[in-house]
């Protein structure tokens, strides 16, 4: 499986814009990206996938590099909820792929109130 | 809409002892999955159900099995518990649309103490 690399941890301002970082050099034309975040005492929880165009949705925005070696997860307005620690994972492109999910250690994300 | 529930919360066991863990998926989902977390780790997929059937499996021995019911709800399975089965356990749950697009909803867990 492809290998994603992230750094340990960032810091951020409460009602500012996060970018989270992912590198994924290895990736194959059919991986998808995701990304998940858990909170402290929490399963993790879904945020955004992509393929190859940037997405948008009520939680985030994913900007996907052009040769889609990197991508970066995009909280627009950071708040004291956000503070949690975020996985970038790549599944390949068959039916129940993303159920096996590989998770790294993430990148923990703090927000200064 | 109840999400994805898991029983018992907390679990407290001995070594060499068996232990059931159990989870009931969001509605309208089909295939549910495990994952093993230590302290300060990633999640670590231990295998997925769908129809009733284990479909992949990650690197864990037999002592860890699984099954599914008919209403897909699942049981997780870890008989001669070691010390390093201490860990949090999570189930996940999600409905396969065949184009690999699937989300995955995580229950809270369960924490296994083993002593």
């Amino acid at each position: 499986d492809a290998k994603t690399t992230q750094p340990n941890s960032m810091e951020s301002n409460e009602e500012e814009p996060v970018h989270l970082p992912c590198n994924h050099s290895t990736i194959s034309g059919t991986d998808y990206i995701h990304w998940y975040r858990q909170l402290p005492s929490q399963g993790p929880e879904y945020v955004i996938h992509g393929l190859t165009s940037n997405v948008n949705n009520r939680m985030a925005s994913l900007a996907i590099a052009e040769d889609r070696k990197s991508s970066t997860l995009i909280l627009h307005r950071a708040t004291l909820r956000d503070a949690a620690v975020y996985y970038c994972i790549l599944t390949p492109l068959y039916t129940g792929a993303n159920s096996k999910l590989t998770f790294g250690k993430g990148i923990t994300l703090s927000v200064r109130p | 809409d109840a999400g994805v529930t898991q029983s018992p919360t907390h679990l407290i066991k001995t070594r060499g002892q068996q232990v059931t863990l159990r989870c009931s998926p969001k509605s309208g989902h089909d295939t549910v999955s495990w994952y093993q977390q230590a302290l300060g780790q990633g999640p670590q997929f231990i295998f997925q159900y769908y129809e009733e059937e284990e479909r992949q499996r990650g690197n864990f021995p037999d002592r860890f099995s699984g099954h599914q019911f008919p209403n897909y709800s699942s049981e997780l399975n870890v008989n001669a518990l070691l010390l390093g089965d201490s860990a949090l356990y999570l189930c996940a749950s999600s409905f396969i649309q065949g184009d690999g697009d699937e989300k995955l909803f995580f229950g809270s867990g369960t924490q296994l103490s083993v002593l």
